[in-house]
């Protein structure tokens, strides 16, 4: 089955700067990479995903990258905000994201004012 | 219109009762997922209903969770008896038609805790 790991656990960057996090996963056949964002006490929201024919996509300061080849994806925020801190989690499905998702173990982002 | 609900926020149990967790997910939805996090893991997929019946269970761990959706509107996670691993925040979500890749909405999990 899928496995997708992800770096790093916890991330601490200082407000304005900018942050990536990165996934890699092992299913050649995914082709569905959701990023979701989760507040304290709150469940996981979808921020961004892309699809296996894309390589990039971007939303205002959130943009996503995937290297097929490479077997890799990373979220990307710029001008970080005090509002950006939460955890994080990529996800990898290989029916589109119609069918169950594979999860990273999520990464902390801390944003220092 | 309304996100997908999820009760009890809390459920805290001795090993060997039972619980069960209902999520009523946004109207119209076909699709309805379990999914569960162990304190500082991954969060884990448990199921994939598509209206009423269950599309894929591969995840889950044992006989002791069974998990319905009759009529293919809300859905029950129940876990009898519960044992101390179970421990964890289980997610629901939802998503509209069966094909469809517009994400899904999750909501805000139950937390269950066996003492």
């Amino acid at each position: 089955g899928e496995n997708v790991e992800q770096h790093p656990s916890t991330l601490s960057v200082q407000e304005g700067d900018s942050a990536v996090i990165k996934c890699t996963y092992s299913d050649s056949a995914s082709n569905y990479f959701p990023w979701y964002k989760q507040e304290l006490g709150k469940g996981p929201q979808l921020i961004i995903d892309i699809r296996s024919n894309v390589g990039e996509k971007k939303d205002q300061r959130i943009a996503v990258t995937l290297n097929k080849t490479a077997k890799h994806f990373s979220l990307h925020i710029t001008e970080t905000q005090p509002e950006d801190s939460a955890v994080y989690f990529c996800a990898a499905s290989p029916g589109g994201g119609a069918d169950g998702l594979t999860f990273g173990k999520g990464t902390h982002l801390i944003i220092q004012p | 219109e309304a996100g997908v609900t999820q009760f009890p926020s809390h459920s805290v149990i001795e090993k060997g009762q039972t619980v069960t967790l209902r999520c009523d997910p946004i109207s119209g939805h076909d699709n309805l997922y379990w999914y569960r996090r162990v304190m500082g893991k991954e969060i884990k997929f448990l199921l994939h209903f598509v209206k009423e019946s269950k599309q894929d269970e591969s995840g889950m761990p044992n006989n002791r969770f069974l998990a319905e959706r009759t009529g293919g509107t809300y859905s029950t996670l129940k876990v009898q008896p519960a044992e101390l691993e179970d421990s964890g925040v289980y997610f629901c979500a939802s998503s509209q038609d069966w094909g469809r890749t517009d994400g899904y909405t999750f909501g805000s999990g139950t937390r269950l805790t066996v003492v």
